[in-house]
């Protein structure tokens, strides 16, 4: 099956600092999305971009399909910021089915 | 926006018993939802398919028989863990898409499951 693979594992960030994520895929893909993890557990969806790249105030995502990578990047970090990031891509065209990627824990410090 | 709830948040239950956990939406329908299991520190794996009117289908390596998937409603999926143990102890987690295509799916808070 495909391989997401997220970098790095573990950031620890200063309040204010801008931070760069990626996340790599092993096989051509449909679909892929960023989602951040709250403390708590609940997963918000950040992106939804197979390509291009997309910008949503401090957050934006840039998707290389061609080149099977992903970056999310995080401008002036704040601590609510802070939880797992996850990629996930869509397989096969149109059942929906999700491959979540292996995750980057960010903590920002105050 | 679409809402996904899951019921309970979190449960406790000693070996060998059986616990259901409910997943909803709540202002759409879903024919659809997805199971997934995530134990800490690790990434989320999807489990099963619901599907609304059919059987589950299930990842490989998932035993369909310990977690039985019914697909009650347009709105209501349930996850039984059977005969649970302690290597159960996850934070289960359901989705369900709204409209077409995985863009648009929606995440329930999760079920926290500790078998003691």
């Amino acid at each position: 099956g495909i391989q997401v693979e997220q970098s790095p594992p573990d950031l620890i960030l200063q309040e204010g600092a801008n931070s760069t994520l990626r996340c790599n895929f092993s096989d051509s893909v449909n679909n892929l999305q960023w989602f951040h993890q709250n403390p708590w557990g609940q997963l918000i969806n950040l992106f939804y971009i197979p390509s291009g790249t997309k910008q949503n105030g401090r957050l934006s995502a840039t998707t290389v399909a061609t080149e099977r990578y992903s970056l999310l990047y995080i401008s002036s970090s704040q601590t609510t910021d802070s939880g797992v990031y996850f990629c996930a891509v869509e397989r096969d065209f149109g059942n929906e089915k999700l491959t979540f990627g292996t995750g980057t824990r960010l903590t920002i410090i105050p | 926006g679409a809402v996904v709830s899951q019921h309970p948040s979190r449960v406790i239950c000693k070996s060998g018993t059986s616990v259901k956990i409910e997943c909803r939406s709540l202002d759409f329908q879903a024919t659809t939802m997805f199971w997934y299991r995530q134990f800490p520190k690790q990434s989320l794996m999807l489990m099963a398919t619901s599907n609304e009117g059919s059987k589950a289908t299930y990842e490989q390596g998932v035993e369909k028989d310990k977690f039985l998937i019914n697909h009650a409603s347009l709105t209501l999926s349930t996850l039984t863990v059977t005969s649970a143990h302690p290597e159960d102890s996850s934070f289960y987690i359901c989705s369900a898409p709204r409209g077409g295509g995985a863009e648009t799916q929606y995440f329930g808070p999760g079920t926290r499951l500790l078998v003691l």
